[in-house]
């Protein structure tokens, strides 16, 4: 079946250490984007990819970094920099052009240990 | 400055009482309006997109409307599975691809 893979589904970070969130589509997708969820709040976008090897920062880059090495995969890494990382993380991928809605993977949770 | 504001917060209903939920915006240049569902600990389950006032849209209980201002997701005889978060979302500008501007939901309980 076609979907977008997040993996882990639960991820615990130590203080100071970098970690990364895995992202698999095999809907052929052009575009990719990462989102942050905190309780009370509506998702954030955190970097955005149109194509591979480019993307761009979304409102709340800081502390992490992305790739896009395969149009299937935009792994994200939320680096010691990101001082509240505790959150839940979602990846989505659309085709571009014709405007068509952003389908979601199922999340990863991320704690602080 | 875009913004998607959700409204109420939380809705309790009981089973087969009809409400609405409301999503109003500002935004520069309105590609599309996007309704998703998000059950707990899972990710956004995308419902609808309307593109221009007037529009309409129907998949079993719920219709979704869309006007120069806002949008609503009317809820017809509800039933206790159609409890979740209901997410609303803009995409703007002129350029194809854009990120989704969300608004902070609203979280439907359907007691039996």
């Amino acid at each position: 079946d076609g979907g977008i893979t997040q993996s882990p589904k639960y991820l615990f970070r130590k203080e100071g250490q970098n970690v990364t969130l895995s992202c698999e589509q095999n809907l052929n997708h052009d575009a990719m984007y990462w989102y942050r969820q905190d309780p009370g709040q509506g998702l954030r976008l955190i970097y955005y990819s149109q194509i591979v090897n480019d993307f761009q920062k979304g409102d709340i880059a800081e502390g992490y970094s992305v790739s896009r090495e395969k149009k299937e995969s935009f792994p994200l890494t939320v680096t010691s920099a990101q001082k509240n990382p505790t959150a839940f993380y979602l990846c989505a991928s659309t085709h571009l052009g014709g405007d068509q809605p952003q389908h979601f993977g199922d999340g990863t949770r991320l704690s602080i240990l | 400055e875009d913004q998607v504001t959700q409204s109420p917060e939380a809705l309790r209903l009981q089973e087969g009482e009809s409400s609405s939920l409301n999503c109003s915006y500002t935004v520069s240049g309105l590609r599309g309006l996007f309704w998703y569902r998000q059950d707990p600990g899972k990710g956004p389950e995308f419902l609808f997109t309307l593109y221009s006032a007037g529009e309409e849209k129907e998949k079993e209980r719920l219709k979704a409307t869309l006007t120069k201002k806002e949008s609503f997701l009317h809820i017809t005889a509800p039933k206790p599975e159609d409890s979740a978060t209901y997410l609303c979302a803009v995409q703007a500008g002129y350029q194809a691809g854009t990120a989704l501007i969300f608004g902070k939901g609203t979280t439907l309980s359907v007691s039996s």
